[in-house]
């Protein structure tokens, strides 16, 4: 199957500054991927879209001043977050699929973020 | 607000029996549903997925169900292994590849020795 590969794996930050994550699918070009935020024992919540060469498309509640959403290649997006604070610990999983209108999603394997 | 849940939080069951694992969802325009296994501390895995325009789909061990009358899906894994204690979450595409997973609350399978 297809690999979608996440890094950081663990990152710790101070509060205060921002916090990349990189998702790169590493055996086919992904036009859109998706960024998700699950907290402890709970579900994954969608938080964006990322379109190749066009801005992310944010979903209720997410600012997207927060997080930063680059997707400059077919195989790299990347998750920015600005001015962490502790309450954005979280870990964030990102997918991909292979071609609009695939809905087969492959997920990377999760950052997960501590800000202290 | 969240379109698919989940009815138990957690299932037991003993190694080598089945497992129903349940899931109700409230859109009835979702059109492609999907199960996912995730383990601690790792992305979720695909396990099977099924359309609308089926009630039965069957993999390996795995066999998912969609009863769309009354907005349910479920998960049989059969013949349970140490090795599928995990969570599983099911989840469905809003519609078309552009839109993200709208995923449920999950249920942690724990399979007793």
């Amino acid at each position: 199957g297809a690999v979608v590969s996440q890094h950081p794996s663990r990152v710790i930050c101070k509060s205060g500054t921002s916090v990349k994550i990189e998702c790169r699918s590493l055996d086919f070009q992904a036009t859109t991927m998706f960024w998700y935020r699950q907290f402890p024992k709970k579900s994954l919540m969608l938080m964006a879209t990322s379109n190749e060469g066009s801005k992310a498309t944010y979903e209720q509640g997410v600012e997207k001043d927060k997080f930063l959403i680059n997707h400059a290649s077919l195989t790299l997006s990347t998750l920015t977050v600005t001015s962490a604070h502790p309450e954005d610990s979280s870990f964030y999983i990102c997918s991909a699929s292979r071609n609009l209108g695939d809905t087969e999603a492959f997920f990377g394997q999760g950052t997960r973020l501590t800000v202290v | 607000g969240e379109s698919v849940g989940l009815h138990l939080p957690t299932l037991s069951v003993q190694e080598g029996d089945n497992s129903i694992i349940n899931c109700a969802y409230s859109n009835s325009a979702s059109d492609y549903f999907i199960w996912y296994k995730q383990e601690s501390g790792k992305g979720p895995q695909f396990i099977i997925d099924i359309r609308s325009n089926m009630d039965k789909r069957q993999g390996q061990r795995v066999t998912v169900l969609l009863n769309k009358t009354v907005k349910h899906l479920s998960l049989q894994i059969a013949a349970t292994q140490p090795g599928d204690s995990a969570v599983y979450f099911c989840a469905e595409n809003r519609g078309g590849g552009a839109d993200g997973l709208t995923f449920g609350k999950g249920t942690h399978l724990i399979i007793q020795p």
